[in-house]
């Protein structure tokens, strides 16, 4: 079974940094890797799929890359609704998760 | 407006079953798969299973965790899918969200709010 590991597991941001999370795939899964958002109480919300498309009304500060085995997100200037936990994701597996804090 | 509606959650005791509803609208949902995600609480998503359009055979697949205990299932003329657990575990407690599947993309591209279901004596 393909196994995901996000890094870093918890990150302390203060508004407006560009923040990078990593997703890394335990075997090669070409381009098929999502990204979600998920709020205290919320169900995830869908951010970025084929590593780098960015879901429909996701806005552009939020940026994917990545194929085979290493995948990014990168948030290019952090909101104070950006603020939550972030998971990668190839269907039947999800990463553990980053948590995303004010600093 | 895409929207999935889990309903069907709440207190069991182990050993028990119960069954879980999502009802879909805002798409055609027969053309669509549908999968199953659960979070235990303070915890991380994991994937319970998911089951294909009827275009590609209806067919099902699960989690090692689940699999021979729960079932998946849909009515595509009601719109519903349904998650059939049997033989309940406390460590089934979690938040079970529905969504829509893309198998092209390997993606849950659309979510419900969940459904708590707590396994307990």
């Amino acid at each position: 079974d393909i196994q995901l590991t996000q890094s870093p597991s918890f990150l302390s941001a203060s508004v407006g940094d560009r923040v990078t999370i990593t997703c890394r795939a335990s075997q090669g899964i070409s381009s098929y890797l999502a990204w979600y958002q998920q709020k205290p109480g919320k169900a995830p919300k869908l951010l970025i799929y084929a590593a780098s498309t960015l879901q429909s009304g996701v806005p552009s500060r939020f940026s994917g890359s990545g194929s085979g085995t290493e995948f990014t997100l990168t948030i290019s200037s952090l909101q104070p609704e950006d603020f939550a936990t972030y998971y990668c994701q190839q269907l039947r597996t999800f990463g553990q998760g980053t948590k995303v804090e004010i600093k | 407006e895409v929207q999935l509606v889990e309903s069907g959650g709440g207190l069991v005791q182990p050993g028990r079953s119960l069954r879980l509803s999502c009802t879909a609208s805002g798409f055609t949902f027969g053309d669509y798969a549908m999968s199953w995600v659960r979070q235990a609480p303070g915890k991380g998503l994991e994937w319970v299973g998911f089951i294909r359009s009827k275009a590609y055979g209806g067919t099902t697949e699960y989690a090692a965790s689940v699999k021979g205990r729960f079932t998946i299932s849909r009515d595509d003329s009601k719109s519903i899918a349904y998650l059939q657990m049997n033989s309940l575990k406390t460590e089934d407690t979690a938040v079970y969200y529905c969504t829509r599947a893309d198998l092209t993309f390997f993606i849950c591209d659309y979510w419900g709010q969940g459904t708590l279901v707590t396994v307990s004596s």
